[in-house]
Order: C-alpha cells, then structure tokens, then sequence
C-alpha cells in the first residue's frame, strides 16, 4: 500500500527567506507527483505537477522535484512572503484508480512579516 | 465561471440520520472524486466513478454510497452506518491527471 509523508509537518519562517518541504512515498510505481496549497477551510489548489518520468517542474517561485528510484519529492519555495502561508499537501497518483491521489498530511507554513 | 459547486458548506447530521452532499460541476470532466479530511490528516478517498453510471470503491467507503446518473453530478451520502463522520469533504473531477477541487463541506454531528 503506496503511504506518503510529509516533514516536517510545520514551520515557521521570516518573510524573504527560501525553505523546502520534503515528501517521500513508499511505492515508486506512480504515475506522478502533484504538490497543493490549502488555505484553512478552503478547497486544494493545484501547484505543480511532475510527471514520473520528470525531474522538476518550476512555476514561478517554486520549484518541485522528483526522485522516484528514492521515492522523494522536494518543494522549493524562493523569497517567502506572508502570502504563503497555508497547508502544503504532496499526493501521488496511483494506477488503476482513474486518476486517484494517495495524499501526505501535509505541512502547515506560516511565513512571518 | 467553470468550476466545481458543493453544497452545503456547513452540515449538521443527526444521530441516525442519512445525509446527502452535493457536487456538481461544469467542466465537461469525466472523472469525479469524493475525499474526506480529517484535522491533521491527507485526504484519503471515499469513492470515484471515471463515467456516467460508473463508481468503485475507494479506501474508506463503508457507511457511505453514491450514484452518477449525470456527468455533472456526483452526490455523497454519509449513511447512520458511518459512526464517525464529523470531517471536511471534499469533491474534485478530472479529464486527465490534473484534479480540481471544490471548497469542501464540513460535516458535523448534532
């Protein structure tokens, strides 16, 4: 069973400085890696999606990568502002499954003024 | 304005009783999803159907059941079956791997 994890589960960092989130996923038989904001209450919103036979995918500021032989995924935040604070959700698509995720718990990012 | 609707936003279930969420989207996708949130907790998948008249089960449907008579419409029922169903849901579609959310109904026991 494909089981996703997050690290770390928060953080709290001064405006401007870069961090990365972490993901890693147990079953490198995926289809692809896809990264989500959720801000408290709210529906997901779609960031990034990396392909399984990608490397990374860049929009905007961020920057995600994918490393399926160590079943890792990285999230690159550059210059955060206070805008980015919210939930950061890893999910990875499993065969079969018409197109379902298996998500991390995600990590919650507070970005300080 | 393309999107996907649910309805209520907040919900409040009777001990016993049936409730049903509604999803509806306009997007023309094929492929709808129902997810369940707990605090602190990923979404972990109730049920999805990839066409009209069509669902499977996903890794947590018991007390739950759904129908997909239309291709915009995906409803959720939470039975007296699920003994714990206070949580956020979720419903997405798709056409291929990119999903779309909607903004979740919170459902809470009385």
């Amino acid at each position: 069973k494909q089981e996703v994890t997050q690290i770390p589960a928060a953080l709290s960092v001064p405006e401007g400085e870069n961090l990365v989130l972490n993901c890693s996923f147990t079953d490198s038989a995926i289809y692809n890696l896809q990264w989500f904001r959720q801000d408290p209450g709210k529906g997901l919103t779609s960031l990034l999606l990396i392909q399984s036979s990608q490397r990374e995918q860049t929009s905007g500021r961020l920057n995600a990568s994918l490393d399926k032989s160590s079943g890792r995924s990285t999230l690159y935040i550059a210059a955060s502002q206070p805008g980015d604070s919210a939930t950061y959700l890893c999910a990875v698509m499993r065969p079969n499954s018409g197109y379902a995720l298996n998500f991390g718990k995600g990590t919650s990012l507070l970005v300080t003024p | 304005d393309g999107g996907i609707t649910q309805s209520p936003k907040y919900l409040f279930r009777k001990e016993g009783q049936n409730v049903t969420l509604s999803c509806e989207q306009n997007l023309n996708h094929d492929a709808m999803y129902w997810y369940r949130q707990d605090p602190g907790q990923g979404l972990r998948l109730i049920y999805y159907s990839q066409i009209v008249n069509d669902f499977q089960k996903g890794d947590i449907a018991e007390g739950y059941s759904v129908s997909r008579e239309k291709k915009e419409s995906f409803p959720l029922t939470v039975t007296s079956a699920q003994k714990n169903p206070t949580a956020f849901y979720l419903c997405a579609s798709s056409i291929s791997e990119k999903l779309f959310f909607g903004s979740g109904t919170q459902l809470s026991v009385l």
